[in-house]
C-alpha cells in the first residue's frame, strides 16, 4: 500500500523561507510531485523529483531522497499570496497513477 | 494552460437520481483521471484511465462507473446519487514521457456537486 504523510498547518511570515516536509512508503515509486492549491481552486503543478537530489524552480525547490522516503518543498522569499495548501503525489508505478498526501495549509501573516 | 474542460461546474440534484460528469481535454493525453476532493481527507482517485476503454479502480470507486470512448473524453456517472457523493470533484490528464514515467498532472477547474 501506499502511505503519505505531511504536516497539517504551516504559519510563516512574508519574506521568510519555509520548508514543507513529505515522507511517503511505496512500492514501486515513480516520482513524487509537488502541487499549489489555493482555496476554491484546482491544484497546479509545481515541481517534481524522479531522482535523488534538488530541483530548483525560481523561489520553489524540491527535494528528494528515495532511500529515506522522504522530500521536501522549499519556498524563499515568502510572499502572501503564496498562502494555499501544498500536496504532496506519490507515482507509482502499479497502475500508472498517483496517490496524494493530505496537503499542508500554509499561512504566510505580513 | 492544460486544455482541461469540466462539465458542470455545479450542480445540485437529488438523492437516489442519476448524475454525469463530463471531462474533455484537448491535449490528447494517455492518462485521464477522476478525483474527489473532501476536507480532512485531500484528494483520493476513484477511477484512471489509461486509454480508450482501458479503465481502472481508484482507491474509492464504489458507486462510482466511467467510460472512454474517445480520447478526449472521460466520463464519472453516479448511477444513483447519495448524499456521502456530495463533493468536489476534479478530472486531471497527464501524459506519458519518453522514459515511460508519468508526466504531472493537469487538472480542470473541479465540479461542485451537492446531493440534497
Amino acid at each position: 500500500g501506499q502511505n503519505i504523510d505531511q504536516p497539517t498547518e504551516m504559519t510563516a511570515t512574508e519574506g521568510a523561507i519555509v520548508q514543507i516536509n513529505c515522507t511517503y512508503q511505496t512500492s514501486g515509486f515513480n516520482g513524487l510531485f509537488w502541487y499549489q492549491q489555493h482555496a476554491g481552486e484546482a491544484p497546479t503543478f509545481l515541481s517534481y523529483n524522479v531522482l535523488d537530489g534538488l530541483e530548483e524552480k525560481g523561489r520553489f525547490s524540491s527535494f528528494l531522497s528515495r532511500s529515506k522516503g522522504y522530500s521536501y518543498l522549499l519556498l524563499k522569499e515568502l510572499q502572501m499570496k503564496d498562502s494555499a495548501s501544498y500536496l504532496c503525489a506519490v507515482n507509482h508505478n502499479y497502475g500508472q497513477n498517483f496517490v496524494f498526501g493530505p496537503g499542508t495549509r500554509l499561512s504566510v501573516l505580513p | 494552460d492544460a486544455g482541461i474542460t469540466q462539465s458542470p461546474r455545479h450542480k445540485v440534484t437529488e438523492t437516489g437520481t442519476p448524475v454525469t460528469l463530463r471531462c474533455h481535454q484537448t491535449e490528447n493525453h494517455r492518462y485521464m483521471y477522476w478525483y474527489r476532493q473532501d476536507p480532512g481527507h485531500g484528494l483520493r482517485l476513484i477511477h484512471y484511465s489509461y486509454g480508450v476503454k482501458d479503465t481502472d479502480k481508484g482507491e474509492v470507486s464504489d458507486g462510482y462507473s466511467v467510460s472512454r470512448s474517445k480520447t478526449e473524453d472521460f466520463l464519472l456517472t453516479l448511477e444513483s446519487a447519495t448524499s456521502s457523493q456530495t463533493s468536489v470533484y476534479f478530472c486531471a490528464i497527464s501524459g506519458e514521457s519518453v522514459e515511460g514515467s508519468n508526466q504531472p498532472q493537469h487538472f480542470g477547474d473541479g465540479t461542485r456537486l451537492s446531493i440534497l
